[in-house]
């Protein structure tokens, strides 16, 4: 299986911070690779999908790069709503495999 | 715009068969390319993809729970299903069923989950 590694593992941010998270599979997965936010007591929303491009409704200060092993996820301004927990997806090859997650909270 | 629903029992005992059943309105399981799925969290955990069903029935399961697990869907009754045998504590979860993009392979509809827990 592919591994994701997500780092770091919490983070903690003030409202209007610009804040980076990254992901590395453990071999190349091309752009296949997808972010998703989910919320206490709550499914995953999918944020970004092959990498860079934003789901539908989801608010532009979410941002995604990368490509082969290295990927990014930029939320350019904290919003109060933005806290959460944050996960990487490879989609590359099955069995799909998560990043173990990000917490974003508040400073 | 399509939803999904999970349902099934919350409780199943050790040794025993889960089950589960994902429910599919505003779209057809059996229109397009897409996959339809199961993802699994623990409590307090990460997520973990069970395994994913094409309409046409071709299948993809996580070899982790392969001999464990049978996905299988119902286009007459536009759902989907899961049954997990031979269940212990570690099967204890949320339990989220998902509709997988052909293309991207990113999961764009999720159900709001159902809480699983295995004991006696």
């Amino acid at each position: 299986d592919i591994q994701m590694t997500q780092s770091p593992s919490s983070l903690s941010a003030s409202v209007g911070d610009r804040v980076t998270i990254t992901c590395r599979a453990s071999q190349s997965i091309s752009t296949y690779l997808n972010w998703y936010q989910q919320k206490p007591g709550k499914a995953p929303k999918l944020l970004i999908y092959t990498a860079s491009t934003l789901q539908s409704g989801v608010p532009s200060r979410f941002s995604g790069s990368g490509s082969g092993t290295d990927f990014t996820l930029t939320i350019s301004s904290l919003q109060p709503e933005d806290f959460a927990t944050y996960y990487c997806q490879q989609s590359s090859i099955t069995p799909d495999t998560f990043g173990q997650g990000t917490k974003l909270e508040i400073k | 715009q399509v939803q999904l629903q999970e349902s099934g029992p919350g409780l199943v005992k050790p040794s025993e068969t889960l089950s589960l059943t994902c429910s599919v309105s505003g779209g057809s399981i059996s229109s397009g390319s897409y996959y339809w799925g199961w993802i699994r969290q623990p409590p307090g955990k990460g997520l973990e993809w069970i395994g994913i069903i094409h309409y046409s029935g071709t299948t993809y399961y996580n070899p982790s729970l392969k001999s464990r697990i049978t996905i299988f869907a119902d286009t007459s009754k536009n759902q989907f299903s899961l049954k997990l045998s031979s269940v212990t504590a570690a099967d204890t979860a949320v339990y989220y069923c998902v509709r997988r993009s052909p293309s991207g392979g990113n999961m764009d509809v999720w159900g709001k989950g159902t809480t699983v827990t295995v004991s006696s």
